[in-house]
């Protein structure tokens, strides 16, 4: 069965820095992923998805991620942090190959931006 | 405008009470699911739906029922038998269900058990 760790449950930066959010699948075929931020007491939105396209997918706000097949891995990036990034972010892989889609959350990283 | 409306906002339940969640959708799509949120846990899945009339239990489905009497709306039961029913609860919904179509969420539902 699919899984993901989310390696970080809080990430703190300075405004204008890196942000790196890092995520790793496990996954017994070609996988879907996918990354989602949620602002407080707000629901999910999604910033990108992986689906066997490009490795490098870029998505809103200035995120992109990397699918790594060697690696595991789908991490999340952005070169300059701003104060409005700073929310939960959550990263995703479909279990579903038809008939349904069954997402599959990672325990989330709260990314805390400070000026 | 498009999208999810989940309802209420905020919910308190008694011990003992049923209660139940609502979430309609006007972005036509077929399939809608169920998940509870947790500090510190993710995301998991309650119960899906991929058409009208039949849904399916998903890994935390003990304590809950839901029914899928119109396209639009899925609408969630937490009965006196989930024991543990303070959460977030957060409503979705796909276009296709196919493994890379994304999921839309609702603004979600925040249930405490007073």
């Amino acid at each position: 069965a699919q899984s993901v760790t989310q390696l970080g449950s809080h990430v703190s930066v300075s405004e204008g820095a890196l942000v790196l959010l890092r995520c790793n699948y496990s996954s017994s075929v070609p996988p879907y992923l996918f990354w989602y931020v949620q602002y407080p007491n707000q629901g999910l939105q999604l910033l990108l998805k992986y689906t066997s396209a490009a490795t490098l997918v870029k998505g809103i706000n200035g995120f992109e991620a990397e699918f790594k097949k060697s690696e595991t891995s789908f991490h999340l990036t952005k070169p300059s942090a701003h104060m409005s990034d700073a929310a939960e972010y959550f990263c995703a892989v479909s279990e579903g190959r038809g008939g349904y889609n069954k997402l599959i959350f990672g325990a989330g990283t709260r990314l805390a931006v400070h000026p | 405008d498009g999208g999810i409306t989940q309802s209420p906002k905020y919910l308190f339940r008694k011990e003992g009470q049923n209660v139940t969640l609502s979430c309609e959708q006007n972005l036509n799509h077929d399939a809608m699911y169920w998940y509870r949120q947790d500090p510190g846990q993710g995301l998991r899945l309650i119960y899906y739906s991929q058409i009208v009339n039949d849904f399916q239990k998903g890994d935390i489905a003990e304590g809950y029922s839901v029914s899928r009497e119109k396209k639009e709306s899925f609408p969630l039961t937490v009965t006196s038998a989930q024991k543990n029913p303070t959460a977030f609860y957060l409503c979705a919904t796909s276009g296709r269900a196919t493994g890379d179509t994304e999921a839309f969420f609702g603004q979600g539902t925040r249930l405490t058990v007073v």
